[in-house]
């Protein structure tokens, strides 16, 4: 199946530290996008990537680090930095970012902060 | 700042009626208007979209309405159901930000059966 997928679906961290979130995607995508969902609000950017070894910073970078290392994957880190971290996370790919392509979503992983 | 967001935060309907989900936006230089529908504890799903230069696109049992006149995006679903129940996303993309979307707050909808 193609599609893209995100782990694990339930993370929990105790204060002070960082967590990885993985993104995986096999449907040959060039750009990669993490967003944030804060309960009964919309999505929120958080980091993006449009080609391998490269990313940007979306509206709400801070606390986030990214790495894209390879086309299949772009994983997020929450680190300590991060003051309210507690949030659902969305893991997206398109074709590209140029002009218009279609983003789609992974299953999501929902971080809660002990 | 620009912003996309919505009229209505919930919904409720009844089964078989007609659904208007609206949404209001302010960057009038947006390139294409998405509408996503997002269940509980789940990802987004794409449901249709729209390119600024239409006025409507149809899809099955759901239609976009954009009037950009008044900077308007509405969301009609005929015939709702109860799998209809989750919450709607309208989405907006400016070509020269790199495909970044912006999106509004939510609409719930309820279908009552």
């Amino acid at each position: 199946d193609g599609g893209i997928t995100q782990s694990p679906k339930y993370l929990f961290r105790k204060e002070g530290q960082n967590v990885t979130l993985s993104c995986e995607q096999n449907l040959n995508h060039d750009a990669m996008y993490w967003y944030r969902q804060d309960p009964g609000q919309g999505l929120r950017l958080i980091y993006y990537s449009q080609i391998v070894n490269d990313f940007q910073k979306g509206d709400i970078a801070e606390g986030y680090s990214v790495s894209r290392e390879k086309k299949e994957s772009f994983p997020l880190t929450v680190t300590s930095a991060q003051k309210n971290p507690t949030a659902f996370y969305l893991c997206a790919s398109s074709l590209g970012t140029s002009g218009y392509n279609e983003q789609f979503f992974g299953p999501g992983t929902r971080l809660t902060v002990l | 700042g620009e912003s996309v967001g919505l009229h209505l935060p919930t919904l409720s309907v009844q089964e078989g009626d007609n659904s208007i989900i609206n949404c209001a936006y302010s960057n009038s230089a947006s390139d294409y208007f998405i509408w996503y529908k997002q269940e509980s504890g789940k990802g987004p799903q794409f449901i249709i979209d729209i390119r600024s230069n239409m006025d409507k696109r149809q899809g099955q049992r759901v239609t976009v309405l954009l009037n950009k006149t008044v900077k308007h995006l509405s969301l009609q679903i005929a015939a709702t159901q109860p799998g209809d129940s989750a919450v709607y996303f309208c989405a907006e993309i400016t070509y020269n930000q790199g495909g970044k979307l912006i999106f509004g707050q939510g609409t719930e909808l309820s279908v009552k059966p």
